[in-house]
C-alpha cells in the first residue's frame, strides 16, 4: 500500500519560514492536500491540489509538489500556526492516504 | 453553510458492530461532484481514512479495513451511515465525517469536517 512520510516534528522561530515535507513514491504525479489540526479541534484544510488555498486561509500558507516530495511552507510563522499538520494524497485515485503528521512548534 | 455532525454510541464492546451516522446540511448528496467520507484518529495518533461515498453511489473503502466496513447514504434524510463490524479496543478513536469536493480522482479534497465523536471500545 502507498505510504506518505512526514517528519514527526519541526521547530521554527516566530516570523521565520517553516517547511514541512511529505514524501512518497512519485508523489509529484498526484495531488496533495494539507490539513492543520490544533489540540482538541477537528482538522482544517489549508492547502488542496498541491498549492491552492481555501477561502479564509492566510497567504502565508503555500504548497508545492514535485518528484517524491510535497512541501507545506508557512512564511512569517505566527504562534497561532503551532499545530499538527497532515499531508494527504490519493492512491490510484481511489484510496486515501494520510501522512503520519508533523508537530509544528513555534518557539 | 456546510455543516456535518457525527452521532452514535460512545462505548461499544469488543466484537460488537459500530454504527455511526453523519447528518449534514448545506449541500445535497445527489448533487454531482459531492461526496462524504469517514476518517478516524486514535488518541494521540494520526488520521486514518476509512471510507467514502459519492453522489453517484460510488463507494471506496480503506484496503486494510475493507471487509469490516459498509457505507451507505440516505439522500432524503441528508445522512451517511458507516457500519464497522467486529470492533476491537484498537478501534478506539475519534471518528470524523467529512464533506468531499470531488473532481477527477486525485483532485478531490476534504473541505469540511464534523466535530468528531469519540468511540471507546471496551468490555
Amino acid at each position: 500500500s502507498y505510504e506518505l512520510t512526514q517528519p514527526p516534528s519541526v521547530s521554527v522561530s516566530p516570523g521565520q519560514t517553516a517547511s514541512i515535507t511529505c514524501s512518497g513514491d512519485k508523489l509529484g504525479d498526484t495531488y496533495v492536500c494539507w490539513y492543520q489540526q490544533k489540540p482538541g479541534q477537528s482538522p482544517v484544510l489549508v492547502i488542496y491540489q498541491d498549492r491552492k488555498r481555501p477561502s479564509g486561509i492566510p497567504e502565508r500558507f503555500s504548497g508545492s509538489n514535485s518528484g517524491n516530495t510535497a512541501t507545506l511552507t508557512i512564511s512569517g510563522t505566527q504562534a497561532m500556526d503551532e499545530a499538527d499538520y497532515y499531508c494527504q494524497a490519493w492512491d490510484s485515485g481511489t484510496a486515501v492516504v494520510f501522512g503520519g503528521g508533523t508537530k509544528l512548534t513555534v518557539l | 453553510q456546510i455543516t456535518l455532525k457525527e452521532s452514535g454510541p460512545t462505548l461499544v464492546k469488543p466484537t460488537q458492530t459500530l454504527t455511526l451516522t453523519c447528518t449534514f446540511s448545506g449541500f445535497s448528496l445527489s448533487t454531482s461532484g459531492v461526496g462524504v467520507g469517514w476518517i478516524r484518529q486514535p488518541p494521540g495518533k494520526a488520521l486514518e481514512w476509512l471510507a467514502l461515498i459519492y453522489w453517484d453511489d460510488t463507494k471506496r473503502y480503506s484496503p486494510s479495513l475493507k471487509g469490516s466496513l459498509t457505507i451507505t447514504k440516505d439522500t432524503s434524510k441528508s445522512q451517511v451511515v458507516l457500519t464497522m463490524t467486529n470492533m476491537d479496543p484498537v478501534d478506539t478513536a475519534t471518528y470524523y465525517c467529512v464533506h468531499i469536493s470531488y473532481s477527477s480522482g486525485s483532485k478531490s479534497y476534504f473541505d469540511y469536517w464534523g466535530q468528531g465523536t469519540l468511540v471507546t471500545v471496551s468490555s
